[in-house]
C-alpha cells in the first residue's frame, strides 16, 4: 500500500473486555513498531519487531499486552482485560531496514482505543 | 534515565512569523535525533534527522540545529504558514545494541493564527 494503515480507526470497548489493534505496513518495510500516545504525550515505545520477531518488547507495559507479527507483515497488538488507563491512541510504523535508528520511520494514523 | 524535554509546551504565533522550537536531553550513548511534525488525529511525519557529527539541516522552510556538547536542539520555522499548525517532536535515539530505542519528547503545539 501507500503508507501504514491501522484499523480500526475507533475503538469503544468496556473495562475488562479484549482488544485487537491492527497494523498493516509498508510493503518490503521489514521493521514494525507500535507506540501508544496519550493526550498531551509524545508515543510512548512499546515494541519492535524485526520480521517476524520481537526484537525488543522492552516497553510492554504489564503482561495484558502482547503482540504479533506471524507473516512479518501485518501485525496486531492485543490487549487483554481492558483498563481506563489503557485509553490512548496507539501508533504504528514501519521502516525499511531492521536495527538501524537511521531509517526513517513512516507512521500510521493511528487507533484511538477508549475503555468505559 | 533517557529523557527528552521540550519548550515551549505551546506556542501561537501570527502568520508569516518565524519560531523556534526548543529540546534538551539526557540519552546516551546518543544516535540521532528527529524532528516530526504530527497534524492533528494523523501519525508523526519526519521533518530533519541529524547525527552528532552534524550541526544543521534544513528542510524547505524546518531548520533544524544540533549542539551535541550541550544537547540541545532547535526547530526554526520561517514564514509560518496556516498548515504549520501541528506538534512538532523531538526524538532522539539510543545507540545500544543493534536495537532501536527511540525516546520521544511530549511535543509542542503551535497555532498558527491568519
Amino acid at each position: 500500500g501507500a503508507g501504514v494503515s491501522q484499523t480500526p480507526s475507533n475503538k469503544v470497548t468496556e473495562k475488562g473486555k479484549y482488544v485487537e489493534l491492527r497494523c498493516d505496513p509498508i510493503s518490503g518495510h521489514t521493521a514494525l513498531y507500535w507506540y501508544r500516545q496519550s493526550l498531551g504525550q509524545g508515543p510512548e515505545f512499546l515494541i519492535y519487531f524485526q520480521g517476524t520477531g520481537a526484537a525488543d518488547d522492552s516497553g510492554l507495559p504489564n503482561d495484558r499486552f502482547f503482540a504479533v507479527r506471524p507473516e512479518g507483515s501485518v501485525s496486531t497488538l492485543k490487549i487483554q482485560r481492558t483498563e481506563r488507563g489503557d485509553s490512548a491512541v496507539y501508533l504504528c510504523a514501519s521502516s525499511l531496514r531492521p536495527g538501524q535508528s537511521y531509517n526513517e520511520q513512516f507512521f500510521g494514523p493511528g487507533t484511538r482505543l477508549t475503555v468505559l | 534515565k533517557n529523557q527528552v524535554e521540550q519548550s515551549p509546551q505551546s506556542l501561537i504565533i501570527l502568520e508569516g512569523k518565524n519560531c523556534t522550537l526548543q529540546c534538551n536531553y539526557t540519552v546516551s550513548p546518543f544516535s540521532n535525533l528527529r524532528w516530526y511534525k504530527q497534524d492533528t488525529g494523523r501519525g508523526p511525519v519526519s521533518l530533519t534527522i541529524m547525527t552528532f557529527s552534524e550541526n544543521t539541516k534544513s528542510n524547505g522552510r524546518y531548520t533544524a540545529t544540533l549542539d551535541a556538547d550541550t544537547k540541545q536542539s532547535s526547530l526554526h520555522i520561517t514564514a509560518s504558514q496556516l498548515s504549520d499548525s501541528a506538534s512538532y517532536i523531538c526524538v532522539v535515539s539510543l545507540a545500544s545494541g543493534g536495537s532501536y530505542i527511540p525516546t520521544f519528547g511530549r511535543g509542542t503545539s503551535l497555532i498558527v493564527h491568519p
